[in-house]
C-alpha cells in the first residue's frame, strides 16, 4: 500500500532467536499501530505510538518491544522468539479523522 | 467478548446477488464505523467510512450504522467474484491517534460465477 512500507515482508526464525519488523509511512501521520492477525482472532493491536516519542501497549503486547525512531519510522522487536509469535504483522498509520492505513504485512513463522 | 462482533462465515452468493454483511458492537462511546476489506496475503484496505448513525452509498457499496440498536451492515449490490475477500467491521470512539479502533474478527465472503 502506498504510503505504509514493512520489511520484511516474510521471515522464518528459530525458537529464542531475535529480530526486528520495521516500518516507515511517508505521510506525515503522527500515529503508528502494530497488529498481529491470526486466523479466527482478527486483528490485534501489539503496540502503538500516538506521537513521536511516545509508546503504548495494546491489547497483546507481552514478548514484544517497539521503538519510535522518528515520525516517520516504528520498529517491533521480538527478543527471543517463541511458536506463538507466529502470525502476520501489520503496520498501520491513521489519518486525523481515524482512517486507517495498512502496509501489506510480515509473514513470521518461528519454530 | 469482543467488542465488535461478526459471523466468521464463510458466506458463499452466486455472482450478482445482493450480499449483506452485519455487525455488533457494545461500547456506546463507539462514533466512527469503518469496513475494511482485505483480500488473501495482501493489508486491509479502506471501502466504507461512517460517522454516527445513518446510511452512506459508494458505488455497489453501502453503509448502515443504526446506533439505538448499535448494528452496522454493508450491502454489496451485483456482487462480483472479485468482492471475494474478508470484510472487517471496525469501530471508533474518536478520532486522532489516541482512539484505537476496535476491530471484528472479520467475516469471509465468496463470489462464485
Amino acid at each position: 500500500n502506498a504510503g505504509v512500507t514493512q520489511t520484511p515482508k516474510f521471515q522464518v526464525l528459530k525458537t529464542g532467536q531475535s529480530m526486528t519488523l520495521q516500518c516507515a509511512q511517508d505521510m506525515n501521520h503522527n500515529s503508528m499501530y502494530w497488529y498481529r492477525q491470526d486466523p479466527g482472532m482478527g486483528l490485534r493491536l501489539i503496540y502503538y505510538s500516538a506521537s513521536e516519542g511516545t509508546t503504548d501497549k495494546g491489547e497483546v503486547p507481552t514478548g514484544y518491544n517497539v521503538s519510535r525512531l522518528n515520525k516517520r519510522e516504528f520498529s517491533l522487536r521480538l527478543e527471543s522468539a517463541a511458536p506463538s509469535q507466529t502470525s502476520v504483522y501489520f503496520c498501520a498509520s491513521p489519518l486525523p479523522a481515524g482512517e486507517l492505513f495498512f502496509g501489506e504485512g510480515s509473514r513470521l513463522t518461528v519454530l | 467478548q469482543k467488542e465488535v462482533e461478526q459471523d466468521p462465515g464463510p458466506l458463499s452468493v452466486p455472482e450478482g446477488a445482493i450480499v449483506s454483511l452485519n455487525c455488533t458492537y457494545s461500547n456506546s462511546a463507539f462514533q466512527y464505523f469503518m469496513w475494511y476489506r482485505q483480500y488473501s496475503r495482501k493489508g486491509p484496505e479502506l471501502l466504507m467510512y461512517t460517522y454516527s448513525s445513518g446510511n452512506k452509498e459508494d458505488g455497489r457499496f453501502t453503509a448502515q450504522v443504526d446506533k439505538s440498536s448499535k448494528y452496522i451492515s454493508l450491502f454489496i449490490r451485483d456482487s462480483q467474484p472479485s468482492d471475494s475477500a474478508t470484510y472487517l467491521c471496525v469501530s471508533s470512539a474518536g478520532s486522532g491517534g489516541s482512539y484505537i479502533p476496535t476491530f471484528g474478527r472479520g467475516t469471509s465472503l465468496i463470489v462464485h460465477p
